[in-house]
């Protein structure tokens, strides 16, 4: 079955901390890979997406993500937190043309 | 562009009653998803629609749950009867495409969601 695991549920960070947030899925064919934030009060917002090509993937508020094939992962990182980036942050992949699997999520905070 | 809608954001209801959730998406946007998010998990697709037909409903508990996409643009989640299981976040998404038939553009716009608390 498709899963994703994040093995971090709650991560706390002082400011200008360095984060990684880990992603691993499970499924045998070619995937398309996401992570979203979900900040307190707002909707669910795409933070960054991997298609194909080189698997280093920049995407907003300076947050990157790294697609290693061989380890079936996608972790999340960003080089210095701010207060701004508390929130929780969700992985998920589909498969072309159906929806998409989550992960559990991880809630970040980040104290000032 | 104007985002997904949905309403209400807030339902408490009693076990065993009735509930309806409304969702409006993006205007253009052929795929329809309702995600039920219980609380400490990720969204979980129930179903998906293009247009007014259904791709994806294996997840839906059809003895409970249903769902329709009249004239491929406004849909209705339903619940009857509630049961104390089903108190969750009800997020509706949109996109152009199914997946990501529609290549690196395509992406799933999320709705507010609507809480769900049964008593």
């Amino acid at each position: 079955a498709q899963s994703v695991s994040q093995h971090n549920h709650h991560v706390i960070l002082s400011e200008a901390a360095s984060l990684e947030l880990g992603c691993n899925y499970s499924y045998g064919g070619t995937v398309n890979l996401f992570w979203y934030v979900q900040y307190p009060g707002q909707h669910l917002q795409l933070l960054l997406k991997y298609f194909s090509g080189d698997p280093l993937v920049k995407g907003i508020k300076g947050f990157e993500a790294e697609f290693i094939k061989s380890k079936f992962s996608f972790n999340l990182r960003k080089p210095s937190v701010q207060w701004s980036d508390t929130a929780e942050y969700f992985c998920a992949f589909d498969t072309g043309r159906r929806a998409l699997t989550f992960g559990s999520g991880t809630r970040l905070q980040v104290q000032p | 562009e104007a985002g997904v809608a949905q309403s209400p954001r807030y339902k408490i209801i009693e076990k065993r009653q009735s509930v309806a959730f409304w969702c409006n998406p993006i205007s253009g946007h052929a795929t329809l998803y309702w995600y039920q998010q219980i609380l400490g998990q990720g969204p979980k697709l129930l179903i998906q629609f293009q247009n007014n037909g259904v791709v994806d409903d294996s997840q839906l508990p059809k003895d409970r749950f249903s769902a329709e996409r009249l004239k491929g643009v406004d849909s209705t989640l339903k619940i009857q009867p509630a049961k104390l299981e089903d108190s969750a976040v009800y997020l509706c998404a949109s996109s152009r495409h199914p997946g990501t038939s529609g290549g690196v553009r395509n992406e799933q716009f999320f709705g507010p969601g609507t809480r769900l608390t049964v008593l």
